[in-house]
C-alpha cells in the first residue's frame, strides 16, 4: 500500500494524559499537513512541512500541541495534557508538488477519544 | 466572517436530479480553489479542481467567480453513489500553501 498511513487508528486516553500519533506520507511527497475534524466540521488546518521544516503553524494550535517531522519523512503530532476539547479526528495529508498547490492525499485518520 | 463558507445542507434530492452548491470565501487574494468528496467515516478525497474558466469532469462541473469571490459545484443525474459530503477549498493567498477547508454540504441523493 503506497497511501498515507496513520497509527494509531484509534486512541483512547484519560484526560490530562500526553499522546502522539503519527504520519507516514507517501514516499516521494515532500509537504505534509495535519488537520483536525470534528462531527459536522471540515477539516481544520494546524500545521504543515516542507521536507523537515514547518513552515506555518495555526494560532489554533495551543502551546500543547506540537508536531516534527524531523528527516522530511515521517512526522508525528503530539498534544500533552490532553483536555476533553481535544477529542476529535486527526487527519494527515500529503501533496507531491514542491511549489505548487495540489492534490492532497489523506491518510484515513487517527480518532482520539479524551475521558 | 469565516474564511471559506459553505451550506451544511443536507441536501435531499431524488435520483436524477440535478443539484448545485455554492462556496464563498473572504479573502480575495485566493490562489487556488478545490472540491473534495468526503464519504462518512472516510478521509477526503479530491473530486476536482477549480479553474478560473470552469471545467467539467462527467456529471460534475466546477465553476469560479472570482469578481463574487464564489466556486460552485453542480451534479447533474445524481446517482445513489453521489451521496457524501462535499468539502470546498481554498488556498488562500500566494505566500502560502496552506489550505483551508469549508464545513461541507451534505447530500443525499434518494431513490
Amino acid at each position: 500500500d503506497t497511501g498515507v498511513s496513520q497509527d494509531p487508528r484509534h486512541k483512547i486516553t484519560k484526560r490530562g494524559q500526553n499522546v502522539t500519533f503519527r504520519c507516514d506520507p507517501i514516499s516521494e511527497h515532500n509537504r505534509l499537513y495535519w488537520y483536525r475534524q470534528t462531527l459536522g466540521q471540515g477539516p481544520e488546518f494546524l500545521t504543515y512541512f516542507q521536507n523537515e521544516a514547518q513552515l506555518e503553524k495555526s494560532r489554533l494550535l495551543s502551546d500543547r500541541f506540537s508536531a516534527e517531522r524531523p528527516k522530511g519523512s515521517f512526522s508525528t503530532l503530539e498534544i500533552q495534557r490532553t483536555e476533553q476539547g481535544d477529542s476529535a479526528m486527526y487527519l494527515c495529508a500529503s501533496t507531491g508538488a514542491a511549489w505548487s498547490t495540489d492534490t492532497q492525499y489523506f491518510g484515513p485518520g487517527t480518532r482520539l477519544t479524551v475521558l | 466572517r469565516k474564511e471559506v463558507e459553505q451550506d451544511p445542507g443536507p441536501f435531499n434530492v431524488p435520483e436524477g436530479a440535478t443539484v448545485a452548491f455554492n462556496c464563498t470565501y473572504s479573502n480575495s487574494a485566493s490562489q487556488s480553489f478545490f472540491w473534495y468528496r468526503q464519504d462518512c467515516r472516510k478521509e477526503p478525497k479530491l473530486l476536482m479542481s477549480v479553474y478560473s474558466s470552469g471545467n467539467e469532469d462527467g456529471r460534475f462541473t466546477a465553476q469560479l467567480n472570482r469578481a463574487s469571490q464564489y466556486i460552485s459545484l453542480l451534479i447533474r443525474d445524481s446517482k445513489l453513489s453521489d451521496s457524501a459530503t462535499y468539502l470546498c477549498v481554498v488556498n488562500p493567498s500566494a505566500g502560502t500553501y496552506k489550505y483551508i477547508f469549508g464545513t461541507g454540504t451534505r447530500l443525499k441523493v434518494l431513490a
